[in-house]
């Protein structure tokens, strides 16, 4: 089935310590989005690339950073994380910008130590 | 920028009862409207959703309805059952932007 996946499931890091979460995608989708999501909030976009064209969200930290290196991954690089950076991040993916159905991963769960 | 409110932030019913949860938008430009389930531990999945030139959508016990003029959004969800309790969200898409409301909290009671 074609679908997007998040690697790990759950992630636990040390505080100040680089992290790295990983998404793939099969539906060859040109958009691919990084959302973080805290405890009984909604998704909150990060940055989305349509092919290779970065996008940041205003304010979004410069401590998160992300890389597309072909169509089908991207990454999420979280520089020096803290404890206020513990959440779920989930990447989803849409064929395009206009009205675009957006399919999530099952998302990441990040713990700070 | 577009705006998305979403009423009841928690929501109970008995198993069997239809359930109703409403969203209103501010930006009139706004033309893409989905439904998101989302249960504990997992991403969201959408569930059903409806384009502004459309008043009125049904999949099996789900439905939405557009107001367009009156800039509202309302799921439905008749005959409930246990799993369908989870956090819906819905949305408010322009373009690239995609607004999320701030969450339902669903639970059906057997």
């Amino acid at each position: 089935d074609a679908m997007v996946i998040q690697n790990p499931r759950y992630q636990v890091t040390q505080f100040g310590k680089p992290v790295t979460l990983s998404c793939s995608q099969t539906l060859n989708h040109n958009v691919m989005y990084w959302y973080q999501q805290k405890s009984s909030q909604a998704p909150k976009l990060l940055f989305h690339y349509y092919d290779k064209d970065f996008n940041n969200e205003a304010d979004t930290p410069d401590n998160f950073q992300s890389r597309r290196p072909n169509t089908s991954f991207c990454f999420l690089d979280i520089r020096s994380p803290g404890l206020g950076d513990a959440a779920m991040y989930l990447c989803a993916t849409s064929r395009d910008y206009s009205g675009g159905v957006r399919t999530f991963g099952s998302g990441t769960r990040l713990t700070v130590v | 920028g577009e705006n998305v409110e979403q009423h009841p932030s928690t929501l109970s019913v008995q198993e069997g009862d239809s359930a109703v949860i409403k969203c209103t938008y501010s930006d009139s430009a706004s033309n893409y409207f989905p439904w998101y389930k989302q249960e504990l531990g997992k991403g969201p999945q959408l569930i059903i959703d409806i384009r502004s030139n459309v008043g009125e959508k049904k999949d099996q016990r789900i439905a939405v309805t557009l107001n367009k003029t009156a800039k509202h959004f309302s799921l439905h969800i008749t005959e409930t059952q246990p799993e369908d309790s989870a956090v819906y969200f819905c949305a408010a898409s322009i373009a690239e932007k995609l607004v999320f409301g701030k969450g339902t909290k669903l639970t059906v009671n057997p």
